[in-house]
């Protein structure tokens, strides 16, 4: 079963403007994980937030947590054409501190303009 | 070079055969994991391994197998390919609760 899904499913921005993505899930989680896959390559990771934390930075990353509506955003600022790409997010839910595995969202691919 | 890689990049099978899509990581992370990506599903745990020689079900197990012999490596079996397992299928790897590390995909086809 699916546990997250991410809105929006495409996304196209100019360069240089801030892109939204969002995520939402069904069952408590010990942490949700944000993914970029570029075309025909594997998923790259890029940013973790634990469930006891409500904001994290990383480089342009942003990426809120709210457990109370079970759901989390991210947000990449001043895009670049590099950036386009798929983006999902993954969480980790079972037992195992995330030896178990992750649970996908089906992704937001995102187009940035030149 | 460290990283994990997955051999081969593209295959192309008929149903009823053996398959197996192999899966190699530099790191010596212990936990090892395969996903199967396809159009309107994201992506789906097949099977896990937390270390050598132990092995569990995710999601989508049927007509899949594995095994672990070794740390590194981490092969996945379609013992009798069918039309629906055809996918894109990612193999990673980390150290327990830290993030995965992907290869860059076994593109199956099954006709």
């Amino acid at each position: 079963s699916q546990q997250g899904e991410e809105d929006p499913q495409a996304l196209s921005i100019q360069e240089g403007e801030n892109a939204t993505m969002n995520c939402s899930y069904k069952t408590s989680i010990n942490n949700l994980q944000w993914y970029r896959q570029n075309s025909g390559r594997g998923l790259v990771h890029l940013i973790l937030i634990r469930s006891n934390e409500r904001e994290k930075h990383s480089g342009r990353l942003r990426v809120t947590l709210d457990t109370s509506k079970k759901s989390s955003s991210l947000l990449i600022t001043a895009s670049r054409a590099a950036d386009t790409a798929s983006y999902f997010c993954a969480t980790d839910v079972g037992a195992g501190g995330g030896a178990d595995g992750l649970t996908f969202g089906k992704g937001t691919h995102l187009i940035i303009q030149p | 070079d460290a990283g994990i890689t997955q051999s081969p990049r593209y295959k192309i099978t008929e149903t009823g055969r053996q398959v197996t899509l192999m899966c190699h990581q530099t790191w010596s992370h212990s936990y090892m994991f395969w996903y199967r990506q396809d159009l309107g599903h994201g992506l789906r745990l097949i099977y896990y391994s937390a270390a050598a020689d132990i092995t569990d079900k995710g999601e989508v197990p049927d007509g899949y197998v594995v095994s672990r012999s070794k740390t590194e490596n981490f092969p996945l079996t379609l013992e009798s390919a069918t039309r629906s397992q055809t996918s894109v299928y990612f193999c990673a790897s980390s150290h327990g609760g830290q993030p995965q590390h992907f290869g860059d995909g076994t593109r199956l086809s099954i006709l």
